[in-house]
């Protein structure tokens, strides 16, 4: 069962409008989320996070929206760049039951694409 | 060096092989993890270490043996692999407990087992 749920495997922009991607998930108990980018042969790179006491996080051309009681979240990018174009991650914090440790439940990713 | 690298970049091993993908952090994060990534599925936690000490086995299969000899330092080893293991390996590490900046993550192995 997928926790963390994005149903756009892609979305193509075009430069200088808004991208949002968007992001479901399951698990009340999820208390920070963060939106990762991965371009091709490197790993993925964190972007921006929210508390789950937040319900914005501006950063730049990056702001993520967070909506507790329909469990959604959204990054919106704006204006977009082509540099922008890659894949999009969508993660959820949750504590292991044991060592303390917090872990990371990642979504399919939701590939964007910026058109000059 | 500073972040989180990983070594080899791509791999290509049969399912009789035995090897080891390394990741190695110099960011002096006491917790490392290992992440699969499989085509259109998302990524898969596999295993956690938090100062050394293995916190999670995500129901991993026993062919994947991690280690972790000390807090900078990953070890994934593989023996008698199937096909369907072939995916991106991915070493991340934070500094525990505080996620508000997230894993930093290697730049991964591309495994293909033939």
């Amino acid at each position: 069962d997928q926790q963390v749920k994005q149903n756009s495997p892609s979305l193509s922009v075009q430069e200088g409008r808004i991208s949002i991607l968007n992001c479901d998930y399951t698990n009340s108990m999820f208390d920070y989320f963060l939106w990762y980018k991965k371009y091709p042969a490197e790993g993925p790179t964190f972007l921006i996070s929210i508390s789950s006491i937040k319900d914005k996080n501006e950063d730049g051309r990056f702001t993520v929206f967070l909506n507790k009681s329909a469990k959604h979240l959204s990054l919106h990018i704006v204006p977009s760049q082509p540099g922008d174009s890659a894949v999009y991650f969508c993660a959820a914090s949750s504590y292991l039951t044991q060592g303390g440790s917090e872990k990371l439940v990642f979504g399919k990713g939701t590939k964007l694409t910026v058109n000059p | 060096e500073t972040g989180v690298t990983q070594t080899p970049r791509h791999l290509v091993m049969g399912m009789t092989n035995k090897k080891s993908l390394k990741c190695e952090q110099h960011l002096g994060h006491n917790a490392m993890y290992w992440y699969k990534q499989s085509a259109k599925k998302p990524l898969e936690l596999m295993f956690v270490y938090n100062f050394k000490e293995q916190t999670e086995n995500n129901s991993v299969p026993s062919r994947f043996s991690p280690e972790c000899p000390n807090s900078s330092h990953l070890f994934l080893h593989l023996h008698t692999l199937q096909p369907e293991d072939s995916a991106l390996y991915l070493c991340a590490s934070s500094q525990d407990p505080q996620l508000h900046y997230g894993y930093t993550f290697g730049s991964g192995t591309r495994l293909t087992v033939v």
